[in-house]
């Protein structure tokens, strides 16, 4: 099946350092890719749409200058944080849907979780 | 896309058998209805996805009326090891998917 992977699974990092996190399609190509948000004890936000080749599309309330999104080939999306937070502490999820697939199914990381101190 | 409802939680045994009931009134045309489970600390993963009808996999079954108003996804002999979110969405084409509340079903011994 299609396998999505993050990298990293868990990092911590200092107040005002940028962190980058990986999303690779596995075995499929995904020309789209999403970036969600999860708080503890709450439903998936998503943050934005990145998309191959072009710039991403960030869903309304999330700055665009702060979550950098790069999705420089068909298998690969970063996002990174910059100038991280304690508030921006979350599990950062990333799903894609594979090009050439009938079904109209998207596929999820196994997420990353952030803890900024 | 349209908006899901589906209860936040719902009680239930150890080898019982769980429905999780899901409205979606102002489903189009394009819509699929497709559910994911997630456990703690981890991505949702694809449980099952279907148009209209019913749709069965080694996982669940997922029970469609004609007027595809709503959804049933059902859970055969749940386990402690079920206990996760079970999120139902609408999923059309590349266009992004919409969190709701997701269920969560507590199971008892």
């Amino acid at each position: 099946g299609a396998v999505v992977s993050q990298h990293p699974s868990r990092v911590i990092c200092k107040s005002g350092t940028s962190v980058k996190i990986e999303c690779r399609s596995l075995d499929f190509q995904a020309t789209t890719m999403f970036w969600y948000r999860q708080f503890p004890k709450q439903s998936l936000m998503l943050m934005a749409t990145s998309n191959e080749g072009s710039k991403a599309t960030y869903e309304q309330g999330v700055e665009k200058d702060k979550f950098l999104i790069n999705h420089a080939s068909l298998t690969l999306s970063t996002l990174t944080v910059t100038s991280a937070h304690p508030e921006d502490s979350s599990f950062y999820i990333c799903s894609a849907r594979p090009a050439d697939m009938l079904q109209e199914t998207q596929y999820f990381g196994p997420g990353t979780r952030l803890l900024v101190l | 896309l349209a908006k899901t409802t589906q209860p936040i939680s719902m009680d239930s045994y150890e080898g019982q058998e769980v429905n999780i009931t899901c409205s979606h009134n102002n489903i189009a045309t394009n819509d699929y209805i497709t559910w994911y489970q997630q456990f703690p600390s981890q991505g949702p993963r694809f449980i099952i996805q279907g148009y209209k009808t019913k749709v069965t996999n080694e996982v669940a079954s997922l029970f469609i009326p004609a007027d595809r108003k709503s959804s049933t996804l059902s859970l055969p002999r749940v386990s402690l090891s079920d206990t996760a979110v079970y999120y139902c969405l609408l999923a059309r084409g590349f266009q992004k998917l919409v969190f709701g509340t997701g269920t969560r079903p507590l199971v008892s011994p």
